[in-house]
């Protein structure tokens, strides 16, 4: 089945360390993007791709990296210079143009102990 | 000025009855527009898109938007209590691919 496919589901990091979130789309999707989530809160866009070797900064960029060397895969790497980053995340991908809807992930959810 | 605006609830809305919920965007380049569904600690689900002003329909779901008033709604008629979830709205621009999302309105259906 077609799919985006989120690893791990759950995660827990002690802080100062890294973590990287896994995203694999089988959809032959051109644009992904990655999401965070907050209690009670929407999404707010952290990073977003449109084409494999590019990405663009979304709203809350500071703190995380992503790479897009495959148009299959868009990992999110969470790193020690964010400073709260206990939340939900999600991946999502579209396959661009005029009227793209998103297709999401299961998410991945992140603690900080 | 925020890009995407919900009111954030909750809304409460007997069984039954109809479940209006507004969302309002800044962007006057947005063209399609888009309502996901989420459950609590799930992903959010497509549930309606629509692309030019007016009203469109699927089951007991209706969209309507106002590019001239930079408005699009939900309509859930016959509000049943799986419909109690967080709906979320996003705009999408033709410019380029970057989504943004209203924070979400969470609706309770009231048994």
């Amino acid at each position: 089945d077609g799919g985006i496919t989120q690893s791990p589901k759950y995660l827990f990091r002690k802080e100062g360390q890294n973590v990287t979130l896994s995203c694999e789309q089988n959809l032959n999707h051109d644009a992904m993007y990655w999401y965070r989530q907050d209690p009670g809160q929407g999404l707010r866009l952290i990073y977003y791709s449109q084409i494999v070797n590019d990405f663009q900064k979304g709203d809350i960029a500071e703190g995380y990296s992503v790479s897009r060397e495959k148009k299959e895969s868009f990992p999110l790497t969470v790193t020690s210079a964010q400073k709260n980053p206990t939340a939900f995340y999600l991946c999502a991908s579209s396959i661009g143009g005029n009227r793209r809807r998103l297709f999401f992930g299961e998410g991945s959810r992140l603690t900080v102990l | 000025q925020k890009e995407v605006e919900q009111n954030s609830g909750p809304l409460s809305v007997p069984e039954g009855a109809i479940a209006s919920l507004n969302c309002t965007y800044s962007d006057r380049g947005s063209q399609s527009f888009f309502w996901y569904r989420q459950y609590s600690g799930k992903s959010p689900e497509l549930i309606m898109s629509i692309y030019s002003n007016g009203d469109k329909e699927d089951g007991r779901f209706t969209a309507q938007l106002n590019k001239a008033s930079q408005y699009v709604s939900l309509l859930i008629r016959d509000s049943q209590p799986s419909d109690s979830a967080t709906y979320l709205c996003a705009p999408t621009l033709n410019r380029d691919d970057k989504i943004i999302f209203g924070k979400g309105t969470r609706l309770h259906i009231l048994p």
